[in-house]
């Protein structure tokens, strides 16, 4: 069954820092989304990305958060000069056009910010 | 208030019973619906999406009732690995976007 992947697992980053999260969409899927979930709270939307613009965005996705397809398979989610609430687990989730229904998330990246 | 409001639960329940989760959404203008499953620490994973004429699939049944605002799952002969949160998500007309609730925790006791 197709996957999307992401990696890290987990990464560590200091206050301040910059961190780049990285995702693997699946293959045939155009739409491609970033959400988070902040430990014991709901997960929630931040950006979707279609034809190389963002198609939507939350209010949660500020100046501080930046996406990009750098190539023919990769997805990045930037976050500039973390701060400590931006702790979380992020997830990546892909879907074919027009098919909501058909969202699959990858396995998320666990953000600690010390 | 809450775009779409669960009962946390837990709902501690034995194998082999019925168990049911409601779920209300604020607006009126959701047009898709489903219940995703969360293991814990894991990434969500659809279960079911919810049609106006109830649907079902196996064991769960889900139900959407437009006027109320309003969702339902209901899980039948329940299994240890049912254990989990279940999610509620709604989309806004047009856009992709999911939203969810909170979740509600079940766990399925031998």
């Amino acid at each position: 069954e197709p996957e999307v992947t992401q990696t890290p697992s987990h990464q560590v980053t200091q206050m301040g820092q910059e961190v780049i999260l990285r995702c693997v969409p699946i293959s045939n899927h155009l739409y491609f989304y970033w959400y988070r979930q902040i430990l014991g709270q709901k997960v929630e939307f931040l950006v979707s990305f279609y034809n190389n613009e963002i198609s939507e965005k939350s209010e949660i996705f500020d100046d501080q958060f930046s996406v990009e397809r750098p190539d023919g398979s990769n997805f990045t989610l930037k976050i500039r000069s973390t701060k400590l609430e931006d702790s979380a687990m992020y997830f990546c989730a892909s879907s074919e056009v027009g098919d909501t229904n058909g969202y699959t998330f990858g396995s998320g990246t666990r953000l600690t910010v010390v | 208030r809450k775009e779409v409001e669960q009962d946390p639960g837990p709902f501690n329940v034995p194998e082999g019973a019925t168990v049911a989760f409601n779920c209300t959404y604020s607006n009126s203008a959701s047009q898709s619906f489903f219940w995703y499953r969360q293991d814990c620490r894991k990434e969500p994973k659809l279960l079911m999406s919810v049609y106006s004429s109830g649907n079902e699939d196996g064991r769960f049944t889900a139900q959407l009732n437009r006027a109320s605002q309003y969702i339902s799952l209901l899980i039948r002969d329940s299994k240890l690995s049912d254990s989990a949160t279940y999610l509620c998500v709604v989309t806004l007309q047009g856009r992709r976007a999911l939203t969810f609730g909170s979740g509600t925790r079940l766990q399925v006791q031998p």
